[in-house]
């Protein structure tokens, strides 16, 4: 168990709809990561947060948003679905927030979408 | 850009050696890191390279050299529960890890 918790677990939706996922870090992380991960695909970066703020952005598509709150939960938000929206998307959270130290994350359990 | 680039797919035998080698090409260098992910799961840490040389972690053992823009993951005494995708990840700035596509391997009997 990494200690990163993210619900749903699955998602079973259809086109153009919008779905919300969400993330609770480990105790004392500050920092939040989205990625993807579609059948046979590599990990996909899509964005990072710390402490609230947005640090970096990768190939996040218009459609999908996402927050981190005070409590430093997160969520990613996916509107206007696609059928090739359908993916793993993995949370994960680091304590890390500079450039120096391992920068290890730790990855929830991922939420499995499935657009029909 | 950002290029990372590992094999698709290598099989080995229960008890042997298996070598999974990455390069990359990215715009910062903060260390480079492998993850283990077995099929639908979380991908979980292995080892964590930022300087040149060796480190060595029980049956898993991963080579640097930034000169080069190449890393290998060494894996010894392979086990069934090995087969699994063996992800190789870049650091390039501010904890931002760029993933290659992972190597899957097979381990049979």
């Amino acid at each position: 168990d990494s200690g990163v918790t993210q619900t749903p677990k699955h998602l079973i939706t259809a086109t153009g709809q919008r779905v919300t996922l969400r993330c609770s870090p480990r105790s004392g992380d500050l920092s939040v990561y989205w990625y993807q991960q579609s059948l046979d695909q590599g990990l996909q970066f899509l964005i990072q947060y710390y402490n609230g703020e947005e640090r970096a952005k990768g190939n996040i598509l218009e459609r999908f948003s996402a927050q981190q709150f005070p409590d430093l939960h997160s969520e990613l938000n996916l509107s206007s679905l696609e059928l090739g929206d359908s993916a793993l998307y993995f949370c994960a959270s680091s304590v890390a927030t500079s450039g120096a130290g391992t920068g290890e994350l730790f990855f929830g359990e991922g939420s499995r979408l499935t657009v029909l | 850009g950002q290029n990372i680039d590992q094999p698709t797919e290598m099989t080995a035998t229960e008890g042997a050696i298996v070598q999974i080698n990455c390069t990359y090409q990215t715009s910062g260098f903060n260390g480079l890191f492998w993850y283990q992910q077995h099929a639908g799961e979380a991908p979980t840490f292995l080892s964590y390279n930022v300087l040149d040389g060796l480190e060595e972690k029980g049956r898993f053992s991963s080579f640097l050299s930034r000169s080069k823009g190449y890393s290998y993951l060494l894996l010894k005494e392979l086990q069934m529960k090995d087969s699994a995708s063996y992800l190789c990840a870049v650091n390039t700035g501010f904890q931002k890890l760029v993933f290659g596509t992972g190597t899957r391997l097979l381990v049979s009997p």
